[in-house]
């Protein structure tokens, strides 16, 4: 499968434990971009790496959300001090650069349940 | 900021009667459109898009959608439904000459086709 990756599928972590998700992009795509999806709602945008460089978050990542993409592979999203309203599915995905109009390929996500 | 309306959160149709899944949109200048399809425990994936040209986009498994500038609608279309297509279906906009922003994506629409 050369599509877009996502490691762990599921994750039940219990109140004020870190958790760390793995996103392996699509090999030559050099944009990563991570997502949140809530139930009843669509992904809202997170933050975004061109190649290894984190060019924007949002204001909804807070202090305890961390992202990394060290090689401008595979990308990392850790959550520390998890809370009872992260849980959501994060999803991942990749893209190629084009004028504006690429489109951005998916990965199955990770959903994450916070006790 | 730009932003996506989805005003119907489920359509049921018929199978093999058209179906309509609308959106609307607001941003400023000419926007960048997606359609998106999420089946139960699968990523998202890209339906159609529309960047510039031609109003009427044709997009994966028969899908087309219709750019209205006016109405700053995109609504989804499909002349002859089928059990299959009942999915969740997102609408995403980017606002043009962004390069990098991220999609914005309305809340969803569930869509059942009934045999």
């Amino acid at each position: 499968d050369t599509g877009v990756s996502q490691d762990p599928r599921h994750k039940i972590t219990k109140r004020g434990q870190n958790v760390t998700f793995r996103c392996d992009p699509i090999s030559e795509h050099n944009r990563l971009y991570w997502y949140r999806q809530t139930l009843g709602q669509g992904p809202e945008f997170l933050t975004y790496f061109q190649n290894e460089a984190q060019l924007e978050k949002s204001r909804l990542l807070s202090d305890r959300f961390s992202a990394e993409r060290p090689k401008g592979s595979f990308s990392t999203l850790e959550i520390q001090r998890t809370e009872q309203g992260d849980s959501a599915m994060y999803l991942c995905a990749s893209s190629l650069p084009t004028a504006g109009g690429e489109e951005q390929f998916f990965g199955p996500g990770t959903r994450l349940t916070v006790l | 900021a730009q932003s996506v309306a989805q005003p119907e959160d489920q359509v049921n149709v018929a199978e093999g009667n058209p179906l309509t899944v609308k959106c609307t949109y607001s941003v400023s200048g000419n926007p960048y459109l997606f359609w998106y399809v999420q089946y139960p425990n699968r990523g998202l994936q890209f339906l159609l898009k529309y960047i510039t040209g031609d109003n009427l986009v044709k997009g994966s498994y028969g899908f087309e959608a219709e750019f209205n500038k006016s109405q700053t609608s995109f609504h989804l279309k499909k002349p002859s439904a089928l059990v299959s297509d009942s999915a969740l279906y997102f609408c995403a906009v980017r606002a043009p000459y962004s390069g990098n922003t991220p999609l914005v994506f309305g809340k969803g629409t569930r869509l059942s086709v009934i045999a």
